[in-house]
């Protein structure tokens, strides 16, 4: 099993520009969502899906983009990139859409996102 | 609302020692409560959970966890701290009442010196 992957780990865009981070789990995961990482802040967490054909924003939605048509892709979509969207963007999938079960998640190795 | 507290950034312990990382949290419903470690230019790694159970959780890498409801923590622990375990830790919450999506702390770095 590959796990989570994520694609590509290093971008440079300029102001303005749209660009697609991909996302593909193999695991066969109900839960996706996407963080970004700021230093001294955590990780926030960006968009969320439940499953195929449901997403929802999280804390920092703006900017972003995305949607949900297999259970195993998850792309996150800046429509016009700004430097305040300049990050480390993470994929994490985990198991069991209940809440019982507790399920951790599973992270991919993250996009270096630079916005000139 | 969730919240979670890393009260130090930065924590220094010599090898050989204990090492103690500090998490508190807030959240409603009962606590689904997790570690993760990053090393550089990596993604996090899933550590330990709290779930349901016993206090105390043992985890990867000889990581341990204890909960600690009255005071609503999750410190995590190791007896014997190595050079490789300098990395940034992070504690995680998810209550039971939330749905699945977490809320990380600001992360601890830990670094080990020889």
């Amino acid at each position: 099993n590959a796990g989570v992957t994520q694609t590509p780990k290093f971008q440079v865009l300029k102001t303005g520009q749209s660009m697609t981070l991909q996302c593909a789990q193999d695991m066969n995961h109900e839960y996706m969502s996407w963080y970004r990482q700021d230093p001294g802040m955590g990780l926030r967490l960006i968009h969320y899906s439940v499953g195929a054909g449901i997403t929802d924003q999280g804390e920092v939605p703006n900017g972003y983009n995305v949607s949900r048509s297999t259970t195993e892709d998850f792309p996150l979509r800046l429509l016009s990139a700004a430097p305040s969207q300049t990050s480390v963007y993470f994929c994490a999938s985990s198991y069991g859409a209940g809440t019982t079960t507790g399920g951790e998640l599973f992270f991919g190795e993250g996009s270096r996102l630079t916005v000139l | 609302a969730q919240s979670v507290a890393q009260p130090e950034d930065q924590v220094n312990v010599a090898e050989g020692n204990p090492l103690t990382v500090k998490c508190t949290y807030s959240v409603s419903g009962n606590p689904y409560l997790f570690w993760y470690v990053q090393y550089p230019n990596r993604g996090l790694q899933f550590l330990l959970k709290y779930i349901t159970g016993d206090n105390l959780v043992k985890g990867s890498y000889g990581f341990e966890a204890e909960f600690n409801k009255s005071q609503t923590s999750f410190h995590l622990k190791k007896p014997s701290a190595l050079v490789s375990d300098s990395a940034l830790y992070f504690c995680a919450v998810r209550g039971d009442n939330y749905g699945q999506n977490f809320v990380f702390g600001p992360g601890t770095r830990l670094s080990v010196l020889p």
